[in-house]
C-alpha cells in the first residue's frame, strides 16, 4: 500500500520569508501524481500544486514550487514571500492508477504558521 | 459555479444515536468520495462513487456505516449507532469525468460530528 508521510508536524515562517515542507512517499508504482493540498481554518481543502510523476520539471504555481526527487520518493513544497495568508495545514498526498486504486492518500500534515 | 455542498456543517449526538451527513457535489461531476478527518490526521478515504456504483467502500466500517448516492448526484452518509471514535470531521469530494488526467479532487467544507 502506499504511504505519505511528513515528518514536520508544525513549521513557522516569518512574513515575506521563504519556507519548505517535507513530503516523502512509498510506491511501486510508475504512474503517479503527487498533490499538496492546503486546509485553512474554515477546513475546505484547496488544490495547490500538482506534480505528475512522469515530468522531470519540477511544478511551479505563483509563489509555490516543488521539489520533486523521484528516486528518493521525496516531494518537498517552497513557498517564497509568505503570506499570512498562507497560514493552514498543508497536507501531501498521492494518486495512483494501480495499487492504489485511484484514491488519494493523504499525509498526516503540517501545520504553517507565518508570523507578521 | 458552485461548490460541493455539505450539511450539516455541525452535529453533536449522544453516543448510539444515529447520524446522516448529506453531500451534493459540483454539477457534472460523476465521481464522489467520503473521506474521513480525524483531529490533526489528513484525511482516510471511505467510500468512493462512479456514478451512483460504489465502487471502493473497503474502508467504510459497514456494521454501522452506509452510504448511498441514489440517481448518482447527490449522496448521503450514515452512521447508526454511533461510537465516542465516531467524533471526526467527514469531508465529500468530488471530481469531474476526466480526473484521471488531473486526480485533483474538489473538497466540501465538512461536517463536524462530535459524539458525546
Amino acid at each position: 500500500a502506499q504511504t505519505v508521510t511528513q515528518s514536520q508536524p508544525e513549521m513557522s515562517v516569518q512574513e515575506a520569508e521563504t519556507v519548505t515542507l517535507s513530503c516523502t512517499y512509498d510506491t511501486s508504482e510508475s504512474d503517479y501524481y503527487l498533490f499538496w493540498y492546503k486546509q485553512p481554518p474554515s477546513r475546505q481543502m484547496i488544490l495547490v500544486i500538482r506534480q505528475e510523476a512522469y515530468k522531470q520539471q519540477n511544478a511551479t504555481e505563483n509563489r509555490f514550487s516543488v521539489n520533486f526527487q523521484k528516486a528518493a520518493k521525496s516531494f518537498s513544497l517552497k513557498i517564497s514571500d509568505s503570506q499570512l495568508g498562507d497560514a493552514a495545514m498543508y497536507f501531501c498526498a498521492y494518486f495512483g492508477s494501480g495499487g492504489s486504486n485511484y484514491k488519494l492518500t493523504f499525509g498526516k500534515g503540517t501545520l504553517l504558521t507565518v508570523n507578521p | 459555479e458552485a461548490g460541493v455542498v455539505q450539511s450539516p456543517r455541525y452535529k453533536i449526538i449522544e453516543k448510539k444515536q444515529p447520524v446522516a451527513f448529506w453531500c451534493n457535489p459540483i454539477s457534472g461531476h460523476n465521481t464522489l468520495y467520503w473521506y474521513r478527518q480525524n483531529l490533526g490526521q489528513g484525511p482516510e478515504l471511505l467510500i468512493r462513487y462512479e456514478n451512483e456504483e460504489a465502487v471502493d467502500d473497503s474502508q467504510l466500517p459497514k456494521d454501522r456505516f452506509s452510504a448511498e448516492r441514489l440517481k448518482g448526484v447527490d449522496s448521503t452518509l450514515k452512521i447508526q449507532p454511533a461510537e465516542l471514535g465516531d467524533s471526526a470531521v467527514y469531508l465529500c469530494a468530488s471530481s469531474p469525468r476526466d480526473w484521471r488526467n488531473t486526480g485533483e479532487l474538489f473538497f466540501g467544507e465538512g461536517s463536524r460530528l462530535t459524539v458525546l
